[in-house]
């Protein structure tokens, strides 16, 4: 099955710099990335996700790039701020299993924005 | 929409006893997922359904962890009977029709087992 790294496991910035997370998977086949944002003590929530037919896709702040190669994507935050403090988790799905696309998730990234 | 409604929102209870978590996926989702997340090993899907029926049950850790979707609008995880190294937050989340990316949690319900 697909194994996700996911690093670094913390994450400290001052507000207004730039945030890189990285996460590698083990299974060629996977073509869905998603990026999960959870707040402490709420629900994670999808943020951005990528498939494999870009390399890369952005959303005001955020962006995620996707090198399938080297079987490595990154999320990428700019300008942060206090309220993107939270743990973000990468994910890679492998394709349809039984007609749904089954996200394995990494462990998790808990980003610490400082005022 | 209220999205995906589960409960209790939080159970605490004695080793043994069996527990019981609630799951409303959103109407007209066909696909729900149980996860479980701990410190330890992050967020672990336990078990998917598609239609109501099962599909992969291959995370459910042991015979003591059951789920049921009777029927859309409703699914339950039991653990019976529990044990400490149960406590976790629980999640359910739902996904709409074959093919559909994005999966949709629940608040999660937090188990403390004693």
């Amino acid at each position: 099955g697909e194994n996700v790294e996911q690093h670094p496991s913390t994450l400290s910035v001052q507000e207004g710099d730039s945030a890189v997370i990285k996460c590698t998977y083990s299974d060629s086949a996977s073509n869905y990335f998603p990026w999960y944002k959870q707040e402490l003590g709420k629900r994670p929530q999808l943020i951005i996700d990528i498939r494999s037919n870009v390399g890369e896709k952005k959303d005001q702040r955020i962006a995620v790039t996707l090198n399938k190669t080297a079987k490595h994507f990154s999320l990428h935050i700019t300008e942060t701020q206090p309220e993107d403090s939270a743990v973000y988790f990468c994910a890679a799905s492998e394709g349809v299993r039984g007609g749904s696309y089954i996200p394995t998730f990494g462990r998790g990234t808990s980003l610490i924005v400082h005022p | 929409d209220a999205g995906v409604i589960q409960s209790p929102r939080h159970e605490v209870t004695e080793m043994g006893q069996e527990v019981t978590l609630r799951c409303k996926p959103i109407s007209g989702h066909n696909s729900l997922f149980w996860y479980r997340q701990t410190m330890m090993r992050g967020l672990e899907l336990l078990i998917y359904f598609n239609n109501n029926v099962p599909i992969d049950d291959s995370g459910m850790p042991e015979d003591r962890f059951s789920a049921k979707m009777p029927n859309a609008s409703f699914s339950t995880l039991k653990i019976q009977p529990s044990e400490p190294r149960d406590s976790a937050v629980y999640f359910c989340a739902s996904k709409a029709g074959t093919g559909a990316y994005e999966q949709y949690f629940g608040p999660g319900t937090r188990l403390t087992v004693t």
